[in-house]
């Protein structure tokens, strides 16, 4: 089955600064790749996702970029603000299976 | 609005007991799932539902069962088998069939046995 690694575990950064989290995959037939925000407390909210066929994708201050070569994938989050404060998870699904593979999560820390 | 319903949002559970955590959905969606969230351990999942009558374990079944009567509802029981049933429980729904489809999660059900 696949298999999701996400680093780094905690990140924390100045309000202003960019954010960058890494996640690779094990099964080259994957081909949708979400990345989910969960504050504290409450459930995960899909924040941004992409797939197979495109090498990146930007929403306003997040951005996600894939490379299928090497089989990673990275949210990258710019000028940070301390709501951006929370963790993240990234999750790769493949056609060959029903259910999302999620990384073990980013803690992202930004202080004022 | 639509979304997805957990409820209760705290649940306290006294060790030996059954107990039934609710999530209902009303995005229409036909695939529904429940996640275990310990601190450090990410999203584990319990088990899922494709259809209405049909259900497949996940990774960490043991302890729990599920039912999935209707297309709206995915209830999950954590029975007294469950040794450590103390966690954050998250549920999902999604479309799948669309290359991979968006899931979308409920608040969560906290559920602490004392």
């Amino acid at each position: 089955g696949e298999n999701v690694e996400q680093h780094p575990s905690t990140l924390s950064v100045q309000e202003g600064d960019s954010a960058v989290i890494k996640c690779t995959y094990s099964d080259s037939a994957s081909n949708y790749f979400p990345w989910y925000k969960q504050e504290l407390g409450k459930g995960p909210q899909l924040i941004i996702d992409i797939r197979s066929n495109v090498g990146e994708k930007k929403d306003q201050r997040i951005a996600v970029t894939l490379n299928k070569t090497a089989k990673h994938f990275s949210l990258h989050i710019t000028e940070t603000q301390p709501e951006d404060s929370a963790v993240y998870f990234c999750a790769a699904i493949s056609p060959g299976y029903s259910t999302l593979t999620f990384g073990k999560g980013t803690m992202l820390l930004v202080s004022p | 609005d639509g979304g997805i319903t957990q409820s209760p949002k705290y649940l306290f559970r006294k060790e030996g007991q059954n107990v039934t955590l609710s999530c209902e959905q009303n995005l229409n969606h036909d695939a529904m799932y429940w996640y275990r969230q310990d601190p450090g351990q990410g999203l584990r999942l319990i088990y899922y539902s494709q259809i209405v009558n049909d259900f497949q374990k996940g990774d960490i079944a043991e302890g729990y069962s599920v039912s999935r009567e209707k297309k709206e509802s995915f209830p999950l029981t954590v029975t007294s088998a469950q040794k450590n049933p103390t966690a954050f429980y998250l549920c999902a729904s999604s479309m799948p069939g669309q290359g991979g489809g968006e899931a979308f999660f409920g608040q969560g059900t906290r559920l602490t046995v004392v």
